[in-house]
């Protein structure tokens, strides 16, 4: 089954601590890309990459990183997490830039105090 | 880059046909309209895109303009599923961008 999961789903963690929230494809897409929600602010894109060791800021990368060594992963990462980090989160992944649909993952749910 | 305008909130009786608008009047010759949608909290769905020509798939059909300066997504039958948040996207070559507009949360009522 084509996806693309996240893990964890849900994270409470404490300011400052590293954390890291993984994301992985099965479909072999090109382009992959991290999102946050927060109430009434909509989707914002933090990060994507349009291939392994391509990487680009989206409108809000601000205390994140990512990597993508591997075509299939592509790892969200919070070296210092604070609390308005606190959000909902989402990957998502597709073969390319344009006219194509992209997958989103199920999301993961995280609260830093 | 080209954002899109969506109005809040948008009612249509279970049966009825659903008409979603979207202003993009930012946009530019070679960006895309896509259309995905958000049940409560879950990952956005896709459900359709197009160019400049209207488009039609099993879920939706998306209408628009010919100055390309708005668009319409239309659920022909609409149930109680399709209860959600509607995104109307523009995206942004060749940088890979994404600029996912306000949403119209859509109620649908029996």
């Amino acid at each position: 089954e084509a996806q693309v999961t996240q893990n964890p789903r849900y994270l409470i963690t404490v300011t400052g601590k590293k954390l890291t929230v993984t994301c992985s494809q099965n479909m072999n897409h090109e382009y992959m890309s991290w999102y946050r929600q927060d109430p009434g602010l909509g989707l914002r894109q933090i990060y994507y990459s349009m291939n392994v060791e391509v990487t680009d800021k989206g409108d809000v990368p601000e205390g994140y990183k990512v990597s993508r060594k591997e075509k299939r992963n592509f790892p969200l990462i919070l070296e210092s997490p604070s609390p308005n980090q606190t959000s909902l989160y989402f990957c998502a992944s597709s073969w390319g830039r344009l006219n194509t649909e992209a997958f989103f993952g199920q999301g993961t749910r995280l609260t830093v105090v | 880059d080209a954002k899109t305008t969506q109005p809040p909130s948008m009612d249509c009786a279970e049966g009825r046909a659903a008409n979603l608008p979207c202003n993009h009047s930012t946009i530019s010759g070679n960006e895309y309209v896509y259309w995905y949608r958000q049940i409560h909290s879950q990952g956005p769905q896709y459900i359709i895109h197009g160019l400049k020509n209207n488009e039609t798939n099993e879920m939706a059909s998306l209408i628009i303009t010919e100055d390309r300066k708005s668009s319409t997504l239309i659920l022909p039958h609409a149930t109680l599923r399709d209860t959600a948040v509607y995104y109307c996207i523009v995206y942004h070559p060749p940088a890979g961008k994404s600029t996912f507009g306000d949403g119209t949360t859509l109620t649908v009522k029996p």
